[in-house]
């Protein structure tokens, strides 16, 4: 079965400085795997993805994510951090079968971000 | 149009009540999913929808039905539930369930209590 996690239950930063949110995964066969953030009683939003190919993935607003299969990460990177990324980021994963979507797709526990001003 | 709409917004009901979710998206997506969020955890998933059939039922208790009148639509009926049932509850689209890259687009979400 699929897993993720996402080692900090919170990070803090100070605004301007760079921020990394941690994930790794856990799977059988090749993983396409996700960022998506929530802010304060909203939804979802998706933030970027990897596929395939290059190993740097850009997304919305900054972000930008890099993964290692060796190291079976993909952690959620952006240079300069702004007060307003403060929010809950979720990695996600999906990989295995077509079938059996509720396994095979699996969020990680969350890390919630704080940008200090 | 690249948002997926829920409401209502809030919704508070008494554990007798019959009440109903409702999402909609009109990016001609093919799959449509509900899940449930607790505060400060991450989505569960609940019910698959793919091509307007049910695809997957999480094990999720009968006093939550869902249906798909058509590829816009989705409802989450609700009946004689519980106050743990208490949560966000969150609709999802994506293009194809079976695209295994596909990204999913979500709603606000309807903030449910259950007293």
């Amino acid at each position: 079965a699929q897993s993720v996690a996402q080692p900090e239950d919170q990070v803090n930063v100070a605004e301007g400085n760079p921020l990394t949110v941690k994930c790794t995964y856990s799977v059988s066969g090749n993983p396409y795997l996700f960022w998506y953030v929530q802010y304060p009683n909203r939804g979802l939003q998706f933030l970027l993805k990897y596929i395939t190919g290059d190993n740097l993935v850009k997304g919305s607003y900054g972000f930008e994510a890099e993964f290692n299969k060796s190291q079976t990460s993909f952690h959620l990177k952006k240079p300069s951090a702004l007060v307003s990324d403060s929010a809950l980021y979720f990695c996600a994963v999906r990989a295995g079968s077509r079938d059996n979507y509720g396994q095979n797709f699996v969020f990680g526990p969350g890390t919630r971000l704080s940008v200090l001003p | 149009d690249t948002e997926v709409t829920q409401t209502p917004k809030h919704l508070v009901m008494g554990m007798t009540n019959k009440k109903s979710l409702k999402c909609e998206q009109h990016m001609g997506h093919r799959a449509m999913y509900w899940y449930k969020q607790k505060a400060k955890k991450p989505p569960e998933l609940m019910f698959v929808y793919s091509y307007e059939k049910l695809s997957i039922n999480e094990s999720v208790p009968s006093r939550f039905s869902p249906e798909c009148p058509n590829s816009s639509l989705l409802n989450l009926h609700l009946h004689a539930l519980q106050p743990e049932d208490s949560a966000l509850y969150l609709c999802a689209s994506s293009q194809d369930r079976d695209l295994m890259y596909n990204e999913q687009f979500f709603g606000p979400g309807t903030r449910l209590t259950v007293l």
